[in-house]
């Protein structure tokens, strides 16, 4: 069964890069069938699609994250990542990594982020 | 960006009884060439991440109980869970994938009245 398992630090200073990965188990993130994506969500408010990367690399972001987002992959250690540049307390949020099939089927658990000093 | 609006934000339903979530988008998710409604319904629970429910609006996701139903077409979308369950109880969340960047409704509670 696939899982998909976000890490990394859960609290980030301001101004600083919030950095996220994702790793996947029980299957490939060289499948050409599918995208693997980050969507965020603030405590207690609605879902934010951040954006995806196919496994050669091809990415597409939400405008809304005005350039600061990178996704990256490795394929040789089956995961991709997330760095978002400059965060503020309004970056504060459950940040899910996923796999897209078109429709999102398969997600993390999550992991909360907090951007303070 | 497509923007997805969904009614009601709070829904209140009897255990048994039927409850009703709009979608609407601000244009049409419908790609012609394949026939093909880009939606999909999700389920969120406390302290979980989303559930995939229903995608291309109409098809259920393995495992899905037949209660749950996706209909409509092109920009205006239901979902239907027609004799509701207390496990039921959730936020439910309606996407566009037609485009980037992809995006959701705010959101519809659903509890038991």
């Amino acid at each position: 069964q696939l899982q998909l398992q976000e890490s990394g630090p859960g609290l980030v200073k301001p101004s600083e890069t919030l950095s996220l990965t994702c790793t996947v188990s029980g299957g490939s993130i060289s499948n050409s069938s599918f995208y693997w994506g980050w969507i965020r969500q603030p405590p207690g408010k609605g879902l934010e699609w951040i954006g995806n990367i196919y496994f050669v690399g091809n990415t597409e972001y939400n405008p809304s994250l005005r350039g600061r987002v990178t996704i990256s992959v490795d394929t040789s250690k089956n995961h991709f990542s997330l760095k978002l540049d400059s965060v503020t307390a309004t970056d504060t949020a459950i940040y899910f990594c996923a796999r897209e099939y078109g429709a999102t089927d398969f997600w993390g658990q999550g992991i909360l982020v907090t951007v303070s000093s | 960006d497509i923007v997805m609006t969904q009614s009601p934000d709070s829904l209140a339903v009897s255990l048994g009884e039927r409850a009703t979530i709009k979608c609407k988008s601000s244009q049409s998710v419908l790609f012609r060439s394949n026939n093909k409604n880009y939606l999909a319904w999700y389920q969120q629970k406390s302290g979980q991440p989303p559930k995939l429910l229903i995608y291309w609006a109409s098809i259920r996701e393995s495992g899905v109980p037949d209660r749950f139903t996706g209909s409509g077409s092109g920009a205006d979308f239901t979902l239907t869970i027609s004799s509701l369950q207390a496990e039921d109880v959730a936020f439910y969340y309606c996407q566009q994938y037609y485009s980037t960047p992809f995006t959701f409704g705010q959101g519809t509670k659903l509890e038991i009245k």
